[in-house]
């Protein structure tokens, strides 16, 4: 199946300072893209969809000037965390999928397991 | 910020024993379902997904059998093995005026016993 990378695995940063994730799509071009996040023992809430070339699409109570996310190219988002703080602490995934007629499996990257202190 | 004190439910299997997995989903504007398994600290790997005018489709050991009446998605394993150990979300994609979306369900974490 198609992969999807994520960057950094995992990072730790300092309380007022921003983060930034990456996701590519290795071998396929994604016009979307999908970012996550995930408490521990609990489900992934989708936070925004990335579309290539527009504004991100957030879902309801993700605060937009908070998570800052860009899709400059049919291969890369990226999601930079702004002013973190200790409840920012997450792991963050991020999926897309392959825009082939009726493909319908997203791919997942690996996740990134931000601990802000 | 985290919910304290929020679980994962557990099912147990014996290894070689058949396992079932339940989800409940809410949206009817639901065109597919995928099941996922996610492993601890890894993202979701995809199982195998059903359109919705579909019941039953069949994988390799994995059988998901949806019922849109009561909106209820199983995930069956045949021969569960300790690779098997894991948590499972189903997921459902949303389709709306320009977009489409996957949106996981709450997730069961099945531990088998060898």
């Amino acid at each position: 199946g198609a992969v999807v990378s994520q960057h950094p695995s995992w990072v730790i940063c300092k309380s007022g300072t921003s983060v930034k994730i990456e996701c590519r799509s290795l071998d396929f071009q994604a016009t979307t893209m999908f970012w996550y996040r995930q408490f521990p023992k609990q489900s992934l809430m989708l936070m925004a969809t990335s579309n290539e070339g527009s504004k991100a699409t957030y879902e309801q109570g993700v605060e937009k000037d908070k998570f800052l996310i860009n899709h400059a190219s049919l291969t890369l988002s990226t999601l930079t965390v702004t002013s973190a703080h200790p409840e920012d602490s997450s792991f963050y995934i991020c999926s897309a999928r392959e825009p082939i007629q009726g493909g319908t499996e997203a791919f997942f990257g690996q996740g990134t397991r931000l601990t802000v202190v | 910020g985290e919910s304290v004190g929020l679980h994962l439910p557990t099912l147990s299997v014996q290894e070689g024993d058949n396992s079932i997995i339940n989800c409940a989903y809410s949206n009817s504007a639901s065109d597919y379902f995928i099941w996922y398994k996610q492993e601890s600290g890894k993202g979701p790997q995809f199982i195998i997904d059903i359109r919705s005018n579909m019941d039953k489709r069949q994988g390799q050991r994995v059988t998901v059998l949806l019922n849109k009446t009561v909106k209820h998605l199983s995930l069956q394993i045949a021969a569960t093995q300790p690779g098997d150990s894991a948590v499972y979300f189903c997921a459902e994609n949303i389709r709306g005026r320009g977009y489409q979306k996957v949106t996981f369900g709450t997730g069961t974490k099945l531990q088998v016993i060898p």
